[in-house]
């Protein structure tokens, strides 16, 4: 079974400044699909990124962006020009590919402070 | 835009009380899910539901049933509470299609008494 491990529960950054989210998984899939998503007071669990594995190109979003290590598993997800809106509970998720039933293996969730 | 509509965001019973946990989506997406979240033990998969009237346990399925009569619904069925059901119930839904990720209500809040 597929196990997703985030490493830091809480994080805290002043606004303006960039800050890494880790992420870990354990898989001996060769492709599969991976997410951050951000879930802020309100409670409305919102995609942020997604990686296909077989791409070797980092993924982007305006200020987001991962660094996906395929070999170390690793999947971190940078915030740049942090703003107060990013305050929010992030949980990184890993997906295998094909079919149409195969649900996201989340892990426990960084809670993200920014300060302003 | 997708919508996933939970029917109640928060809800209080007593134990041992039937309780039904509604979620409709508008997107014809073929799979349905309800994952339970919890303060340090992130998201949990309770049951999905791939097409009308089929189903799969997830990673804690006990204490819990689901219904998916059509395509749209899926509903979370406690058939007797208890206190240690007391969580944050989250319904998702996606598209068949491989690799896509899931949209999410914004889910109910239940405490059993």
């Amino acid at each position: 079974a597929q196990t997703v491990t985030q490493s830091q529960p809480e994080m805290s950054v002043q606004e303006a400044e960039t800050v890494t989210l880790s992420c870990t998984y354990d898989t001996s899939e060769s492709n599969y699909y991976l997410f951050w998503y951000k879930q802020p007071p309100s409670r409305q669990m919102i995609l942020v990124i997604r990686q296909e594995a077989y791409k070797q190109q980092n993924a982007t979003e305006n200020r987001f962006s991962v660094n996906f290590q395929k070999a170390a598993k690793s999947f971190s997800l940078k915030i740049s020009d942090s703003q107060l809106g990013d305050t929010a509970m992030y949980f990184c998720a890993f997906m295998k590919p094909g079919g149409s039933n195969y649900k996201l293996t989340f892990g426990k969730g960084t809670l993200l402070t920014v300060n302003p | 835009d997708v919508k996933v509509t939970q029917s109640s965001r928060y809800l209080v019973k007593r134990t041992g009380e039937k309780v039904f946990l509604e979620c409709v989506q508008d997107m014809d997406h073929e799979n349905m899910f309800w994952y339970r979240q919890d303060p340090g033990l992130g998201l949990r998969l309770i049951y999905f539901s791939y097409d009308v009237k089929m189903k799969e346990k997830g990673d804690i399925p006990e204490g819990y049933s689901v219904s998916r009569e059509k395509k749209e619904r899926f509903s979370l069925i406690l058939e007797s509470a208890s206190t240690n059901q007391t969580s944050m119930y989250l319904c998702a839904s996606r598209t068949g299609v491989s690799g896509r990720g899931l949209f999410f209500g914004s889910g109910t809040q239940l405490s059993v008494l």
